[in-house]
């Protein structure tokens, strides 16, 4: 089955600490996109990046890192720099270019301890 | 990404009522998305309209983009409980635009 897959599903992260959260698609997408989701509120874009080794900035890039060094994989860092991390991250891929339709994994909700 | 204004920001509607949800720029679009997010989910594209004045239908929800390509709407006819749910819509060109979206709540 092609999609993307979002891991893990739960993060719980300690004050100070970077955490990765993962994002693998198989299905041969160029564009991938990371969004953060707070409750009750509309998304918001973090990174994107549409062809490998390249990646832009969104709206709310502040306190997070990402890489894009292979075509499937689209990892998001949440730095220490990042002082109110708590939320629902989306990665989401397509096939090149922001016309074109979105596919979403699962999503990783990230709680502070 | 900069917002487009979606309204309204919640729906509470009866079984078997309707439903619609507005999104709306002061800039041209140069296409408009349709995602629906179920309560703990993921976002899922519904439609993707392009050009001006069209319309498309998917059984009991028809998707409508205005003749100036700068707002759209979705509208549910005979809501059910399985349309509960953030509806949102996106565009895209060379900058991503995004809707705050409508939750939509169907009383059974």
């Amino acid at each position: 089955d092609g999609g993307i897959t979002q891991s893990p599903k739960y993060l719980f992260r300690k004050e100070g600490q970077n955490v990765t959260l993962s994002c693998e698609q198989n299905l041969n997408h160029d564009a991938m996109y990371w969004y953060r989701q707070d409750p009750g509120q509309g998304l918001r874009l973090i990174y994107y990046s549409q062809i490998v080794n390249d990646f832009q900035k969104g709206d709310i890039a502040e306190g997070y890192s990402v890489s894009r060094e292979k075509k499937e994989s689209f990892p998001l860092t949440v730095t220490s720099a990042q002082k109110n991390p708590t939320a629902f991250y989306l990665c989401a891929s397509s096939r090149g270019g922001h016309n074109q339709p979105q596919h979403f994994g699962d999503g990783t909700r990230l709680s502070i301890l | 990404g900069q917002q487009v204004m979606q309204i309204p920001q919640y729906q509470h509607v009866q079984e078997g009522e309707d439903f619609t949800t507005y999104c709306n720029s002061s800039t041209t679009l140069s296409n408009i998305q349709w995602y629906k997010q179920r309560p703990g989910g993921h976002p899922v594209f519904l439609i993707q309209l392009v050009k001006s004045g069209e319309v498309k239908k998917q059984k009991r929800l028809t998707f409508q983009f205005g003749e100036a390509k700068k707002n759209s709407s979705l509208h549910i006819t005979a809501t059910q409980t399985t349309d509960v749910g953030t509806y949102f819509c996106l565009s895209g060109a060379n900058n991503l635009f995004f809707g705050t979206g409508t939750r939509l709540t169907v009383i059974p």
